[in-house]
């Protein structure tokens, strides 16, 4: 059972250079979401998705975009990469039904944008 | 502002018990998780508080007080593969979830 799959793991950017982030998930989860992971910092969400054809910001949004492309898949992208975009990105998932914080990740994608 | 304390780093030994702590101030309050990352992995949950008392699984617990705004994740019969960080979160009224910076257990033989 797979979970939750992030492509790619790893990734350097130039500044100013787009990449997108895909996350799929095997769970039949109906939320999916996108956190960024800093050191001292607790996980910050960026967007999310609450079903098909939905997403919302979260708390820090600028700079990214995302597409719910299906229920298993979610992407995230970034058009033009800024240095303040380096960062270990997670997406997660879960279940319409479950707890609000039960949530299941993916192994991260690391980025370094130089 | 919402916030999460918890401390940056502890040290145990293996064998032994370890509280981990974590205080809240957030608008509202509609549960609390602690989950597990060990260094370069996802964070895996490990419990889940919304009402006050303790919550044991296994080797782990739980413990919330809603009216200090506290919780404490404690660890027994450590080993070395407990060694990671701990992160506490908590949602709030709005039902967005508010992450602490998580706290670095080392272990020691």
């Amino acid at each position: 059972n797979a979970g939750v799959t992030q492509t790619p793991k790893f990734r350097v950017l130039k500044t100013g250079q787009s990449m997108t982030l895909l996350c799929a998930q095997d769970m039949n989860h109906e939320y999916m979401y996108w956190y960024r992971q800093d050191p001292g910092m607790g996980l910050r969400l960026i967007h999310y998705s609450v079903g098909e054809g939905t997403t919302a910001k979260g708390e820090v949004p600028d700079g990214y975009n995302v597409s719910r492309l299906n229920k298993r898949e979610f992407s995230l992208r970034l058009e033009s990469a800024a240095p303040s975009q380096t960062s270990v990105y997670f997406c997660a998932s879960r279940s319409a039904g479950g707890e609000i914080g039960e949530l299941f990740f993916g192994e991260g994608s690391r980025l370094t944008v130089l | 502002g919402q916030n999460i304390d918890q401390p940056t780093e502890m040290t145990a030994t293996e064998g032994a018990i370890v509280q981990i702590n974590c205080t809240y101030q957030t608008s509202g309050f509609n549960g609390l998780f602690w989950y597990q990352q060990h260094a370069g992995e996802a964070p895996t949950f490990l419990s889940y508080n919304v009402l006050d008392g303790l919550e044991e699984k296994g080797r782990f617990s739980s413990f919330l007080s809603r009216s200090k705004g506290y919780s404490y994740l404690l660890l027994k019969e450590l080993q070395m593969k407990d060694s990671a960080s701990y992160l506490c979160a908590v949602t709030d009224s709005n039902y967005q979830l508010i992450w602490g910076a998580g706290t670095k257990l080392i272990i020691k033989p």
